[in-house]
């Protein structure tokens, strides 16, 4: 079993819709959470940054992480096509170390 | 731009011959992370480097692979004899500093093994 477990999609949503995505981990020394977003053929990008638990808002996202379920979410509110990639989460036991993904789960918002 | 560059973005090569990537971080950042992504999965962690001090390598790094990074600035990933499974997006990151966690990727290195 994977130490970062992801469903990989693909997610097809109409565009303005409320988009959940989801992860669920193992390692209960994982303390740094991310989600980066892939475009086809590109590296990963970071969209959002949590330590521990609770929430984070960046304009149409949201991060949410429960420490105590290993579960965080991100929340892609008002979608649009340009939001289409594959959603990455990834997580850190320390700051600097390395990171470890889950597998990605793909998104398409269609017009 | 001024982000992560890695070089070449695309290798094709017949199965036993050597290759080697490289990397250039963002200016001033001292550490530097090398990933491989295959198709449909998230990248996984190969080695990390703080200035030219290698200080982490996964057990996926087999005795094939090497890196290095030889003035702490870019760095270069070399698979000998290469092997079909070999073939993968190989990424690159960078962090600031010591304690910073926000890792900047490349574009990546796709290689592929005919």
């Amino acid at each position: 079993q994977k130490e970062v477990e992801q469903d990989p999609g693909p997610l097809s949503v109409p565009e303005g819709a409320i988009v959940s995505l989801n992860c669920t981990y193992s390692n209960s020394a994982f303390q740094y959470f991310m989600w980066y977003r892939q475009y086809s053929r590109k590296g990963p990008e970071l969209l959002m940054y949590t330590y521990s638990s609770g929430n984070k808002e960046d304009g149409r996202f949201t991060a949410q992480v429960d420490k105590s379920s290993k579960y965080i979410s991100l929340f892609i509110r008002d979608s649009q096509p340009s939001d289409s990639a594959t959603y990455l989460c990834a997580m850190s036991v320390n700051a600097g170390n390395m990171l470890t993904f889950g597998g990605g789960t793909r998104l398409m918002v269609k017009p | 731009d001024t982000g992560v560059s890695q070089n070449p973005r695309h290798k094709i090569t017949k199965r036993g011959q050597n290759v080697t990537f490289r990397c250039d971080p963002i200016s001033e950042h001292n550490r530097l992370y090398w990933y491989r992504q295959t198709l449909g999965q998230g990248p996984e962690f190969l080695t990390y480097f703080q200035n030219e001090a290698q200080l982490e390598k996964s057990r996926l790094l087999s005795d094939r692979f090497s890196a290095e990074r030889p003035k702490g600035s870019f760095s270069t990933l070399e698979i000998q004899r290469t092997e079909q499974g070999d073939s993968a997006m190989y990424l690159c990151a960078s962090t600031p500093r010591k304690g910073e966690n926000i890792q900047y990727f490349g574009a990546g290195t796709r290689l592929s093994v005919l």
